[in-house]
């Protein structure tokens, strides 16, 4: 079954320091994957998706995934975080499912920058 | 500004009476699409439209439709709305280049309160 899993309910780290925040998946077939970021009182934001090619994926605001095959992870990064990084972030995984397509968000990783 | 417009913001309707929930779009961009976000819960994205191609989710349930009349516009209906689709209905476009270059760009979304 299709399954994606965000292992750290909250990451802390300190401003300056990068960042991960961590996801994995378990999918039949090739995955697309996604990671989103909700800030306090705010929409829902695109962050960066990644398809094909290249496994270094280069998104919004300084972030930055690596898909893993091997390891089946999306992992999400920051070389320097920004106290306003601290947000809600989601990882999303889309594959073809019973019945057809379907995507799947984890279930967040609340990250906290402190100055 | 070129922006996701979504009307009303807030719209409250009665069990079982029929919903609309309208999107629209000066971007130009070729995808829309509909997620619904409940309290404290993760996104759930519930279908999208390719141009004219509809996209629907394999588990998102019959109760929920969608129309794409031309580029702009992009409704989600709510057949007989229950208590459980009490939700934010976010809506998102993009332009889509294939591979992994793609943004989504996100309304503010309509909270959906049903009585």
């Amino acid at each position: 079954a299709q399954s994606v899993a965000q292992p750290e309910d909250q990451v802390n780290v300190a401003e300056g320091n990068p960042l991960t925040v961590k996801c994995t998946y378990s999918v039949s077939g090739n995955p697309y994957l996604f990671w989103y970021v909700q800030y306090p009182n705010r929409g829902l934001q695109f962050l960066l998706k990644y398809i094909t090619g290249d496994n270094l994926v280069k998104g919004s605001y300084g972030f930055e995934a690596e898909f893993n095959k091997s390891q089946t992870s999306f992992h999400l990064k920051k070389p320097s975080a920004l106290v306003s990084d601290s947000a809600l972030y989601f990882c999303a995984v889309r594959a073809v499912s019973t019945g057809g397509f379907k995507t799947i968000f984890g279930a967040g990783t609340r990250l906290f920058v402190k100055a | 500004d070129a922006m996701v417009i979504q009307n009303p913001r807030y719209q409250v309707t009665q069990f079982g009476k029929p919903v609309t929930l309208s999107c629209s779009q000066t971007l130009n961009h070729n995808v829309m699409y509909w997620y619904q976000q409940k309290s404290s819960q993760a996104p759930k994205l519930l279908f999208h439209y390719y141009d004219k191609d509809f996209n629907n989710e394999a588990d998102t349930p019959d109760n929920f439709q969608s129309r794409r009349p031309n580029t702009s516009f992009c409704f989600l209906d709510i057949r007989s709305p229950g208590l459980g689709d009490a939700a934010m209905y976010l809506c998102a476009t993009s332009i889509s280049r294939g591979g992994s270059q793609e943004t989504q760009y996100f309304g503010p979304g309509t909270r959906l309160l049903v009585l």
